[in-house]
């Protein structure tokens, strides 16, 4: 079993809806969460980057946190055509903060 | 600010030779630096977390003779692919962190496709 779980996608959603990306993770030791943005043949972007559970929001985009659950969540509201790329989580331990563990990524494309 | 660069963005090399793959960080000095390799539609793996003026420390399963990495200044570190094989064909990012914002973020370059022939 890897230890971060994510959805390849592709998602394809039309302009202005509400999306929803979803990660899971199974080693409890994971304290702190990250949502990246890469663009085709670009490096990650940072986008989020939480550690405790609960919301954080940050202007269209919602970083959720369920550590009981082991379960991470990215919302990105009136989605753009620009929004249309890789998504990828990532979570690091609070003994190893350096070792970022990625998901595979979801691609997701927003179609005007 | 917090910008990283890689050269070169792309490079072809026939099996058995070597390349080498720069990683800057421009404007922020960067005690540590991170090497990745990604393969088409798979995660990011860390291959290796450099500090500058010490030896590289290697994730399991990667050839430290193979994957050289030098950490000369804090400003600059490479990536140097020894003997390569087509197998070694992937996408390498590096990634560095800003020293002075003593944060744990990490700020990553564009890439750097490597294709063996």
């Amino acid at each position: 079993q890897k230890e971060v779980e994510q959805d390849p996608g592709p998602l394809s959603v039309p302009e202005g809806a509400i999306v929803s990306l979803n990660c899971t993770y199974s080693n409890s030791a994971f304290q702190y969460f990250m949502w990246y943005r890469q663009y085709s043949r670009k490096g990650p972007e940072l986008l989020m980057y939480t550690y405790s559970s609960g919301n954080k929001e940050d202007g269209r985009f919602t970083a959720q946190v369920d550590k009981s659950s082991k379960y991470i969540s990215l919302f990105i509201r009136d989605s753009q055509p620009s929004d249309s790329a890789t998504y990828l989580c990532a979570m690091t331990s609070s003994y190893n903060t350096d070792k970022l563990i990625f998901g595979t990524g979801t691609r997701l494309q927003v179609f005007p | 600010g917090a910008v990283v660069s890689q050269h070169p963005s792309w490079v072809i090399c026939k099996s058995g030779t070597s390349v080498k793959i720069e990683c800057r960080s421009l404007d922020f000095q960067a005690t540590t630096m991170f090497w990745y390799r990604q393969f088409p539609k798979q995660s990011l793996m860390l291959m290796a977390t450099s500090n500058e003026g010490s030896k590289a420390t290697y994730e399991q399963g990667v050839e430290k003779d193979k994957f050289l990495i030098n950490h000369a200044s804090l400003t600059l570190s490479t990536l140097t692919v020894t003997s390569a094989h087509p197998e070694d064909s992937s996408f390498y990012i590096c990634s560095a962190r800003d020293f002075q914002r003593g944060d744990y973020e990490q700020y990553f370059g564009p890439g750097t496709r490597l294709t063996v022939t």
